[in-house]
């Protein structure tokens, strides 16, 4: 069985203030795939990475960065000198063959 | 533009009806989904279609009914055996049959609000 654990529900910083948001997955297959999705309030998914089983490498994207840890099932994502416009639902996302399975999502407020 | 088109944005319907809720992709994607949104519960699964004429049911299919007769064009119908129908509903689609490792893309969903 897969499953994403997105255990913060909601979370508030101020501007400027870095925050990272957790993701803890589960499967039994060596190969899969993890994705980050951004929900602003218009509703969208907005896709914002992709990262298969093999790259463990750390990504980083202007203020935001991934870090991938196998070791603890862990793909968190960091949003650095957040900004009013971060506000959103983040979804944390894993696929084998079957369609993605989604973590039940982070809401981030940024207040300014 | 390429993307995904999904309509109505607002669809308002009274206790017992069947509604049809339209998705378009005009990305070429082999593959289409699904999901639905409820509140602090994520996005559910509710039937994906890797080709045409064939679709395969997700983790919470009951009362839902798809088709797929054009690669393109995936619609939606809200069974009156839906018992709690009022929900987010998001489409999506991804290039390949296989979903392993396609980055899933998503219109901008339909809100049904069941009265």
């Amino acid at each position: 069985a897969q499953k994403v654990t997105q255990a913060q529900t909601e979370i508030s910083v101020v501007e400027k203030e870095d925050v990272t948001l957790d993701c803890v997955y589960e499967t039994r297959d060596t190969t899969y795939y993890l994705f980050w999705y951004k929900q602003p309030p218009s509703g969208e998914l907005v896709f914002l990475i992709r990262r298969n089983s093999f790259d463990e490498q750390n990504e980083i994207s202007g203020r935001y960065s991934w870090n991938f840890q196998k070791s603890t099932s862990s793909f968190n994502f960091t949003i650095t000198a957040s900004q009013v416009v971060d506000s959103a639902v983040y979804f944390c996302a894993l696929t084998t063959r079957l369609p993605l399975v989604f973590g039940k999502g982070t809401r981030l407020s940024v207040i300014a | 533009d390429g993307g995904i088109t999904q309509s109505p944005k607002y669809l308002f319907r009274k206790e017992g009806q069947n509604v049809t809720l339209s998705c378009e992709q005009n990305l070429n994607h082999d593959a289409m989904y699904w999901y639905r949104q409820d509140p602090g519960q994520g996005l559910r699964l509710i039937y994906y279609s890797q080709i045409v004429n064939d679709f395969q049911k997700g983790d919470i299919a009951e009362g839902y009914s798809v088709s797929r007769e054009k690669k393109e064009s995936f619609p939606l119908t809200v069974t009156s055996a839906q018992k709690n129908p009022t929900a987010f509903y998001l489409c999506a689609s991804s290039l390949y049959r296989d979903s392993s490792g396609n980055t899933i893309y998503f219109g901008e969903g339909s809100w049904l609000t069941v009265v």
